[in-house]
């Protein structure tokens, strides 16, 4: 089956760790998204990559970083300077760059104790 | 820059009641626009999207909404609430981000359904 897969669906981490999300999708889709999502705040992008070895900052990129090596992997790196890292993580991609219907992965719930 | 507004974070309704949720976008160009659901501690699902062509548009489970230019909203309506229909929903609406294309959602509408 094609889609999205996130992992693990929940992480713990105790404060000043750095921790990586993982993010691999079978679609073939060039592009592929990162949101943060918080109780009635909605989904705030974080990166976004439009191919391979090329990424881009979203609203809220402060504290995290990201790389895009393989087409298939847009891993998500939590790092110690994000200030209120405890959220839910979704995933998405994009066929290409131009269209906008997303698919999201199951999404990663991170606590950072 | 574009932005959505959905009006009521929770919205309660009766099994077989009329579902309507409301959203309200801002756009600069002809927008995209869609609907996602997502259930508890799981990844958006897409309900259905506003390309161009007709303005009143089927998705899946049901729900349709209908594109009003004149008004700038794309509600969701189902005629016929079920329990299964407990879930947040998110409207979301096109445009670009540093010259990249991008979707911009709103904060989200929890639909709560009673027997």
């Amino acid at each position: 089956d094609g889609g999205i897969t996130q992992s693990p669906k929940y992480l713990f981490r105790k404060e000043g760790q750095n921790v990586t999300l993982s993010c691999e999708q079978n679609l073939n889709h060039d592009a592929m998204y990162w949101y943060r999502q918080d109780p009635g705040q909605g989904l705030r992008l974080i990166y976004y990559s439009q191919i391979v070895n090329d990424f881009q900052k979203g609203d809220i990129a402060e504290g995290y970083s990201v790389s895009r090596e393989k087409k298939e992997s847009f891993p998500l790196t939590v790092t110690s300077a994000q200030k209120n890292p405890t959220a839910f993580y979704l995933c998405a991609s994009s066929i290409a760059a131009g269209t906008y219907e997303q698919y999201f992965g199951p999404g990663t719930r991170l606590t950072v104790t | 820059a574009q932005s959505v507004t959905q009006l009521g974070s929770h919205v309660s309704v009766s099994e077989g009641a009329l579902v309507l949720l409301r959203c309200n976008y801002s756009s600069s160009v002809p927008p995209y626009l869609f609907w996602y659901v997502q259930y508890p501690n799981q990844g958006l699902q897409l309900l259905l999207k506003y390309t161009t062509g007709a303005t009143l548009v089927k998705g899946i489970n049901g729900f349709e909404a209908e594109f009003k230019k004149s008004e700038t909203s794309f509600h969701l309506t189902k005629p016929s609430a079920h329990m299964s229909d407990a879930a947040e929903y998110f409207c979301a609406v096109s445009g670009s981000f540093s010259g990249y294309s991008t979707l911009t959602f709103g904060k989200g509408t929890m639909l709560l359904v009673s027997p």
